[in-house]
């Protein structure tokens, strides 16, 4: 079936440690992105990426990298330099930016980070 | 960067019909505005997209007026299940950068019974 993959589900992570989200599609969309979801808030573009090799900052990338090698994969690395990274991360894609104004998502069922 | 505006939250009774709206004042001249529904600790996913006038599918319409800075989300004879957070969608141009989605706060819909 097509759709968007992430993993883990749930993390854990001790100050200072670098992790990274995985985020895998199949659904062959150009564009991809990555949100940030605090308790009782609502989504925070952190970066997006229209094409492979490409990517741009969003609102709160501070803290945060990517990369896009692939088309189908757009890895999410919260660094020891984001200094309130417990949240829930959501990865998009979409058909492409240039190519459609349309702005439908897909959504992965995201990935919940914990620091102790 | 300019942002769209929703009520925090909602409350309704499982029958009525409910209508949200998302102000946006930015909106560029060929984005469409699209409203997404999410559930706890799930992905948002999508509900209904439209340019201009109105726009009907299975699940809602959505309005949007001439001027397009505003749109409604009318959910019809809501049950419990429609519960949920639901999101206004609209893409800005950025000085010097492509565009990007950006959302809205997102409104809470609590239907009771």
């Amino acid at each position: 079936d097509g759709g968007i993959t992430q993993s883990p589900k749930y993390l854990f992570r001790k100050e200072g440690q670098n992790v990274t989200l995985s985020c895998e599609q199949n659904l062959n969309h150009d564009a991809m992105y990555w949100y940030r979801q605090d308790p009782g808030q609502g989504l925070r573009l952190i970066y997006y990426s229209q094409i492979v090799n490409d990517f741009q900052k969003g609102d709160i990338a501070e803290g945060y990298s990517v990369s896009r090698e692939k088309k189908e994969s757009f890895p999410l690395t919260v660094t020891s330099a984001q200094k309130n990274p417990t949240a829930f991360y959501l990865c998009a894609s979409s058909i492409g930016v240039r190519v459609s104004n349309t702005g439908e998502l897909f959504f992965g069922e995201g990935s919940r980070l914990t620091v102790l | 960067l300019a942002k769209t505006t929703q009520p925090i939250s909602m409350d309704s009774y499982e029958g009525q019909e409910v209508n949200i709206t998302c102000s946006h004042n930015n909106i560029a001249t060929n984005d469409y505005i699209t409203w997404y529904q999410q559930f706890p600790s799930q992905g948002p996913r999508f509900i209904i997209q439209g340019y201009k006038t109105k726009v009907t599918n299975e699940v809602a319409s959505l309005f949007i007026p001439a001027d397009r800075k505003s749109s409604t989300l009318s959910l019809p004879r809501v049950s419990l299940s429609d519960t949920a957070v639901y999101y206004c969608l609209v893409g800005y141009r950025k000085a010097g950068s492509a565009r990007q989605l950006t959302f809205g706060s997102g409104t809470q819909l609590t239907v009771l019974p």
